[in-house]
């Protein structure tokens, strides 16, 4: 079964380092999406990708975010100067048509 | 913001069915059901979703009231390996692009026991 896949599994950067998170998604799906997940709380929301562009993005996702499809199959999240409180897992997803959303294992960002 | 309503946790033996409940009583007449699961560390995985009628697929099956203000998920047989936090999640079914990132609230955290 097609998955979405995720790499590094782990990352570890300095505070005001810049990181690029990869992401798989299933080779067909069209949406694309980045969430966020500090320990302990809650799965969050960053931004929704479509058409090689923004859908959607929340409050969390501010100019320290960027995303990017580069190729036909990779999908990233950049994060330009990172924060401590950038420390969290961040799952990438993505959907076909209609409305289901494939999620990825995920990658464990640790900013010290 | 929350639109639903679960219980922080629960247990349930192992081979039986697990019922997790759902209060959703501001639902709009669009809006459907989802549940979605997170087994620990890893990413969220869609379980079911529904408008109305109940739904059944391998993993589980979906009763919705008739007022649709609550639902409940069936886990006909648990093991140890749904032991995760289940997530109810009331929207729009998105068939299109736009704005459809998924709202998780804290979910339930199911505890199938041996």
């Amino acid at each position: 079964e097609p998955e979405v896949t995720q790499t590094p599994s782990h990352q570890v950067t300095q505070m005001g380092q810049e990181v690029i998170l990869r992401c798989v998604p299933i080779s067909n799906h069209l949406y694309f999406y980045w969430y966020r997940q500090i320990l302990g709380q809650k799965v969050e929301f960053l931004v929704s990708f479509y058409n090689n562009e923004i859908s959607e993005k929340s409050e969390i996702f501010d100019d320290q975010f960027s995303v990017e499809r580069p190729d036909g199959s990779n999908f990233t999240l950049k994060i330009r100067s990172t924060k401590l409180e950038d420390s969290a897992m961040y799952f990438c997803a993505s959907r076909p048509n209609p409305d289901t959303q494939y999620f990825g294992p995920g990658t464990r960002l640790t900013v010290l | 913001d929350a639109k639903t309503t679960q219980p922080t946790s629960m247990d349930c033996a192992e081979g039986r069915a697990a019922n997790l409940p759902c209060n959703h009583s501001t639902i709009s007449g669009n809006e459907y059901v989802y549940w979605y699961r997170q087994i620990h560390s890893q990413g969220p995985q869609y379980i079911i979703h529904g408008l109305k009628n109940n739904e059944t697929n391998e993993m589980a099956s979906l009763i919705i009231t008739e007022d649709r203000k609550s639902s409940t998920l069936i886990l006909p047989h648990a093991t140890l390996r749904d032991t995760a936090v289940y997530y109810c999640i009331v929207r729009v079914e998105y068939s299109g692009g736009g704005a459809d990132g998924l709202t998780f609230g804290k979910g339930t955290h199911l505890i199938i026991q041996p």
